[in-house]
């Protein structure tokens, strides 16, 4: 069965950083590949989504990710990261004829 | 707003009693999903509904009871639940099963068993 890790369980960064966030999976066949953002007391939101073509993929508000496919990861990237963006971050696989997996979620935390 | 609406937003129960969570979509989206969100663990699919019919229950204890009437509307019937089953309980609903546009949420309804 698909399953997803993400890296880290909880990121601190400071404004203006650098941001990037490991999304690895372990099935290797066709996959679909999206990225989730939780702000505080809100509802999960698709920031992008990965099912073909050009495996870097551009989300909203700044973030994009790279699919790698030989090494089955979709990482998540920002190139300066602001406050607005603590969140939860959450990795989903969706392989033909399954249902998502999500990962277990990395917590971003970014100081002003 | 999503156009996922869940209700209530909140809700405490005992151990004895019966309530029901409720999921409201009107984006015309034909699969409707439960998933369970507990703390530090991933998002638990317990349902799955295609066309108003259960395509998927995910080993999820009997406790929970999913009802489908259409497609626009999606219940969890809880009875004699266990401390253990408080968490954030997501619906979820995609044009179609393969979901090709991803998911979209509602915002949760956050379950305290006591």
């Amino acid at each position: 069965a698909q399953s997803v890790s993400q890296h880290n369980h909880h990121v601190i960064l400071s404004e203006a950083a650098s941001l990037e966030l490991g999304c690895n999976y372990s099935y290797g066949g066709t996959v679909n590949l999206f990225w989730y953002v939780q702000y505080p007391g809100q509802h999960l939101q698709l920031l992008l989504k990965y099912f073909s073509g050009d495996p870097l993929v551009k989300g909203i508000k700044g973030f994009e990710a790279e699919f790698i496919k030989s090494k089955f990861s979709f990482n998540l990237r920002k190139p300066s990261v602001q406050w607005s963006d603590t969140a939860e971050y959450f990795c989903a696989v969706r392989s033909y004829g399954q249902n998502f997996v999500f990962g277990p979620g990395t917590r971003l935390s970014v100081l002003p | 707003e999503t156009g996922v609406t869940q209700t209530p937003r909140h809700l405490v129960m005992g151990m004895t009693n019966k309530k029901s969570l409720k999921c409201e979509q009107h984006l015309g989206h034909n699969a409707m999903y439960w998933y369970k969100q507990s703390a530090k663990k991933p998002l638990e699919l317990m349902f799955v509904y295609n066309f108003k019919e259960q395509t998927e229950n995910n080993s999820v204890p009997s406790r929970f009871s999913p009802e489908c009437p259409n497609s626009s509307h999606l219940f969890l019937h809880l009875h004699t639940l266990q401390p253990e089953d408080s968490a954030l309980y997501l619906c979820a609903s995609s044009q179609d099963m393969a979901g090709a546009n991803g998911y979209t949420f509602g915002s949760g309804t956050r379950l305290t068993v006591v």
